[in-house]
């Protein structure tokens, strides 16, 4: 079973807007994560929000965790075509396991 | 450096047939675990090693087994395929223990199909 639920299912916007998507999940964890996959292939880790943290920046990325409602946002500013991608966020316990949503595909239009 | 390397990257196997996977994780890395990712959803954690000895285990059947070795590489063994096996296949490596409070190095996957 699915830990988190990715909202929107499926996100279409065009390059320079900004790309917003969200992350639900059930039970108390370590910490959140955020992970890219282009054309069903590796999935690359792009960042890292503990419980105790509130907002976490990298580069054009910026992450939300509100551990009392049990969610976490992805802000991706200005976008860009290589931005086209599925977006995951994950969650970790003390172990480090990970459990997955079912993903965001988002589309970047030139 | 190399990344998480996984062998084969494409596989096509007959119902009922078993079936070995491979992952060597980064260099230095001690913890890998394995994901089973049907198209269209998100990877569902099938089993994690850290020094050689099984620290987790998803909700798979028995049919699903795997194993770490000395040199910290790591064997996904599925036996009596079925066609809702047909799955990518992602190894993840992590230096520590485990992935608690480190991000986790995937591998490229690989893609099985089963007729």
């Amino acid at each position: 079973s699915q830990q988190g639920e990715e909202d929107p299912q499926a996100l279409s916007i065009q390059e320079g807007e900004n790309a917003t998507m969200n992350c639900s999940y059930k039970t108390s964890i370590n910490n959140l994560q955020w992970y890219r996959q282009n054309s069903g292939r590796g999935l690359v880790h792009l960042i890292l929000i503990r419980s105790n943290e509130r907002e976490k920046h990298s580069g054009r990325l910026r992450v939300t965790l509100d551990t009392s409602k049990k969610s976490s946002s992805l802000l991706i500013t200005a976008s860009r075509a290589a931005d086209t991608a599925s977006y995951f966020c994950a969650t970790a316990d003390s172990w480090g396991k990970l459990q997955f949503g079912a993903g965001t595909q988002v589309v970047v239009t030139p | 450096d190399a990344g998480v390397t996984q062998s084969p990257t494409h596989l096509i196997k007959t119902r009922g047939q078993h079936v070995t996977l491979r992952c060597s994780p980064i260099s230095g890395h001690k913890s890998v675990s394995w994901y089973q990712q049907v198209l269209g959803q998100g990877p569902q954690f099938i089993f994690q090693y850290y020094e050689k000895e099984e620290r987790g285990r998803g909700n798979f059947p028995d049919r699903f087994s795997a194993r770490q070795f000395p040199n910290y590489s790591s064997e996904l063994n599925v036996n009596a395929l079925l066609l809702g096996d047909s799955a990518l296949y992602l190894c993840a490596s992590s230096p520590d223990r485990g992935h608690s409070g480190t991000e986790a190095f995937f591998g490229q996957g690989t893609r099985l199909t089963v007729v």
